[in-house]
């Protein structure tokens, strides 16, 4: 079965730091990129990381230089340290599986197709 | 960045009911589209991909369609388990941006 399990939530008081584990399973983790989006309440889905086959990794302004995504396929794992903390933090983090399909000489899209349960991380004092 | 608005951002419908989503990119993002239903405390399931194509095991009362910086998402008969959140994401550019999504309400 392909799944994604989270895990490493909780928490943080802010200015702090945490880290997020991703676990996949069911197919050849290395030959996917990687990402992680997170729900604060109330709110929508907004995009944190992403992490390519290569290790080329890329952040919005609001996480750059305070996060960083990182995968060890040899584990099957994928990372994300979180650190100087904010309020605004607060959220529900998912990690998912992105898809890409070569047709015709031409890259598609094939979305975010797998995703974990999520895991909850609280910036609080 | 790349700006995604979704129009628009509530809507009340009964059971039958054919809907249209819309959500437009601040600049071209091709087909690199996807729309993705979310229910609470559940993970996200993306429905369409490459702006037009059913995921696989996605009910075909489900559609989409456009290219460039205008795309829609249809529902032909809305069934109970379609109340959600829907929201679409591009992926011409980094940074991925989604829009702010679309809650479909029963009526």
């Amino acid at each position: 079965e392909v799944q994604l399990v989270e895990s490493g939530g909780g928490l943080v008081q802010p200015g702090g730091s945490l880290r997020l584990s991703c676990a996949a399973s069911g197919f050849t983790f290395s030959s996917y990129d990687m990402h992680w989006v997170r729900q604060a309440a109330g709110k929508g889905l907004e995009w944190v990381a992403a992490i390519a086959t290569a290790g080329d990794s890329y952040y919005p302004g609001s996480v750059k230089g305070r996060f960083t995504i990182s995968r060890e396929n040899a584990k099957n794992s994928l990372y994300l340290q979180m650190n100087s903390l904010r309020a605004g933090d607060t959220a529900v983090y998912y990690c998912a599986r992105a898809r890409w399909e070569l047709l015709h000489r031409t890259y598609y899209y094939y979305g975010m197709d797998v995703w974990g349960q999520g895991t909850t991380v609280t910036v609080s004092s | 960045d790349i700006q995604m608005t979704q129009s628009p951002s509530s809507v009340s419908a009964s059971v039958g009911d054919r809907v249209t989503f819309t959500c437009r990119a601040s600049q071209s993002v091709s087909t690199s589209l996807a729309w993705y239903q979310h229910k609470p405390g559940k993970a996200p399931k993306v429905l369409i991909y490459a702006a037009s194509n059913l995921q696989s095991g996605v009910p075909p009362r489900f559609s989409g369609s456009g290219s460039g910086t205008d795309f829609t998402l249809t529902i032909s008969s809305l069934q109970p388990e379609d109340f959600a959140t829907y929201y679409c994401q591009q992926a011409d550019s980094f940074p991925y941006t989604f829009g702010q999504g679309t809650k479909l309400e029963i009526k």
